[in-house]
């Protein structure tokens, strides 16, 4: 089974610039996180899918951030304009149900310079 | 509300010797609780979850957690520390009403010194 893919695995771009993360949940998962872990603080939920519509999206920082999931399948981040403040490493999570334990993927790492 | 503070950011150990990494929690409900842990440049872990069924939980890779009410703790600890063990380890905590994000600590680095 493949697990959870996230790309790019690094990114570096200016501020102000337009970034676009995706996540490949594992396959007949309903359940897609987002989370964030900003330089020396704890990972943080940014907001949860359930299949195409957004369940939760009380983590994201401001209208920055529109993440969407189209078809239910894969999911998409985007950051526009990037702010500084946005570095960090954003992960992305699936499962299968609620009470199912969640799988992560390996991180996008996001440097604004 | 739901938060996990974990009391070392970084813990040195001998390879042999016990592992304890310490978390005490607060939840407003009974919690399940996880320790997840994340190697150099791969994804986040499970190491081993809590759910209201036996107290002390066995994981993999040897790691074990206690879960203990009374003092609003779940350390996890390994009785023999090998060196495939050093990496960073996250004490996460997610209540039990329906809401199911999690909640992270600000992680502990494991460094198993030869």
């Amino acid at each position: 089974e493949a697990g959870v893919t996230q790309f790019p695995s690094h990114s570096v771009i200016e501020k102000g610039q337009t970034v676009t993360l995706r996540c490949d949940p594992i396959s007949g998962h309903d359940n897609l996180y987002w989370y964030r872990r900003v330089m020396g603080k704890e990972i943080k939920f940014l907001l949860h899918f359930v299949k195409e519509s957004k369940q939760d999206e009380s983590g994201m920082p401001n209208n920055r951030f529109l993440a969407e999931r189209t078809g239910g399948t894969y999911s998409t981040l985007k950051v526009q304009p990037a702010e500084l403040e946005d570095s960090g490493v954003y992960f992305c999570a699936s499962s299968m149900s609620l009470a199912g334990g969640y799988t992560f993927g390996s991180g996008t790492r996001l440097t604004v310079v | 509300a739901q938060s996990v503070t974990q009391l070392d950011s970084h813990v040195s150990v001998s390879e042999g010797t016990p592992v304890l990494l310490r978390c005490n929690y607060s939840s407003s409900y009974s919690p399940s609780l996880f320790w997840y842990v994340q190697h150099p440049n791969k994804g986040l872990q499970l190491l081993l979850k809590y759910t209201s069924a036996a107290t002390l939980v066995k994981g993999i890779n040897g790691f074990e957690a206690e879960f203990k009410k009374s003092e609003t703790s779940f350390h996890l600890t390994k009785p023999s520390a090998h060196m495939s063990d050093a990496a960073e380890y996250f004490c996460v905590v997610s209540d039990a009403t329906g809401a199911n994000n999690l909640f992270f600590g600000t992680g502990t680095r494991l460094t198993v010194i030869p």
